[in-house]
């Protein structure tokens, strides 16, 4: 079955490190989105892509970039963690064309100490 | 403002009552509607979807949609126990391959 995962699934690390989360679909998606979400904010859109080479800032971007390289990834960097990055991030997808429904990743729970 | 708006309870309803969740909308673009069921710790799950006014049922859920109004709702008869959950409502705008959002009505059906 197709799907979507994301990894690690927690992680701790400490302010000022640089992290990657990772984000693998196989539903042969050209769009994908990574959202943030923490208590009193929803979610929240960091930054999505449309497709290989595509890449584009959501509401929140700050202090995160992403790359799509190929249709099935689009990792989620953090360039030098801060507290405020505390959160849990989901990665999502979706066709293209049309009415179209957006798929999520199980999530990635990020402690930043 | 908000491009989609809910109320985030919590709301409470009895077993087997029904239970009503609403939001509403801002862009007058958005075209396509969804609702997800998100348990605690658990990624948001899509349970309905909604383009064209009026209802569209699915077992025990019922989806409406009043473009005019800018008002989308999901109905859940026979709630269960099981249905106790956060439920997020999405809009997205046709073609343009962005979500919007609302921050989610928290559900409890108590036995």
């Amino acid at each position: 079955d197709a799907e979507i995962t994301q990894s690690p699934r927690h992680k701790i690390t400490e302010t000022g490190r640089q992290v990657t989360l990772a984000c693998h679909q196989t539903w042969n998606h050209n769009n994908m989105f990574w959202y943030r979400q923490d208590l009193g904010h929803g979610l929240r859109l960091i930054h999505y892509s449309y497709g290989v080479h595509d890449t584009n800032k959501g509401e929140v971007s700050d202090g995160y970039s992403v790359s799509r390289s190929n249709t099935e990834d689009l990792p989620l960097t953090l360039e030098s963690a801060a507290s405020s990055q505390t959160s849990v991030y989901f990665c999502a997808s979706s066709d293209s064309g049309g009415h179209r429904e957006l798929f999520f990743g199980e999530g990635s729970r990020l402690t930043v100490l | 403002q908000k491009e989609v708006e809910q109320n985030s309870g919590p709301l409470s309803v009895p077993e087997g009552a029904i239970a009503s969740l609403n939001c509403t909308y801002s862009d007058r673009g958005s075209q396509s509607f969804f609702w997800y069921r998100q348990y605690s710790g658990k990624s948001p799950e899509l349970i309905m979807s909604i383009y064209s006014n009026g209802d569209k049922e699915d077992g025990r859920f019922t989806a409406q949609l009043n473009k005019a109004s800018q008002y989308v709702s999901l109905l859940i008869r026979d709630s269960q126990p099981s249905d106790s959950a956060t439920y997020l409502c999405a809009g997205a705008l046709y073609n343009f391959n962005k979500f919007y959002f609302g921050s989610g009505t928290k559900l409890n059906v108590k036995p």
